[in-house]
């Protein structure tokens, strides 16, 4: 069963940076792209970028273009996403999930990991 | 940005209902669209891509159709374990955008 498990929830003060992992498992790691989504307080979802597991390209959501950056790790088959500068408005819940290529559906999603940003 | 619109925000509804959801885009996007369920504290799960085509593992009551601008998701008899949100998504292009979202309640 396909697995993507993110990490634990994160309390940052505004003006810093959080990393989010996610890693992937029961599936060939490099044959799908990951995405990036997050859903703010009472608020709906919002698309804020992609990586290709395979060659390590990003496409990022012009939103956070600057802010975001999404790495991975193939020995370990886990993804990364970075955001800095953070505002209160960045609090969310951030989901990683996996798409058969850029422009596609989401067919598995973590759990999402809760980033407070609050002073 | 392709804007998605859906509707109603929120449906309140009994188990055995059939409940429509409808979702329009503001400019055509043939039938790349995905619907989704999200419940609190869990992963989103997906019910149906392309429009109209059921994710494998989601039960028969789910389907999805139409294409452009109009789709609509419906649930011909509404189960307990269904009170959720539903979202619409398209991926026409780099800019993937979510509707904002329909609450499915008890009645």
């Amino acid at each position: 069963q396909v697995q993507l498990v993110q990490s634990g929830a994160e309390v940052k003060e505004p003006g810093a940076s959080v990393k989010v992992s996610c890693k992937a498992s029961e599936y060939t790691f490099t044959s799908f792209y990951m995405h990036w989504v997050r859903q703010a307080p009472g608020q709906g979802l919002e698309w804020m970028g992609l990586i290709i597991p395979l060659r390590g390209g990003t496409t990022y959501a012009e939103k956070f273009q600057g802010r975001v950056t999404m790495t991975r790790d193939s020995s370990t088959n886990t993804v990364y996403m970075e955001l800095s500068g953070l505002r209160s408005d960045d609090t969310a819940v951030y989901f990683c999930a996996r798409g058969q290529g850029d422009l596609t559906w989401y067919d598995y999603w973590g759990q999402g990991s809760l980033v407070t940003v609050s002073s | 940005d392709i804007q998605m619109t859906q509707s109603p925000s929120t449906l309140s509804a009994s188990v055995g209902d059939r409940v429509t959801v409808t979702c329009r885009a503001s400019q055509t996007i043939s039938t790349w669209l995905a619907w989704y369920q999200l419940k609190p504290g869990q992963a989103p799960k997906l019910l149906i891509y392309e429009a109209s085509t059921l994710e494998s593992g989601v039960p028969s009551r789910f389907s999805g159709s139409g294409s452009g601008t109009e789709f609509t998701l419906t649930i011909s008899s509404l189960q307990p374990d269904d009170f959720a949100t539903y979202y619409c998504q398209h991926y026409k292009n780099f800019s993937p955008t979510f509707g904002q979202g329909t609450k499915v309640e008890i009645k």
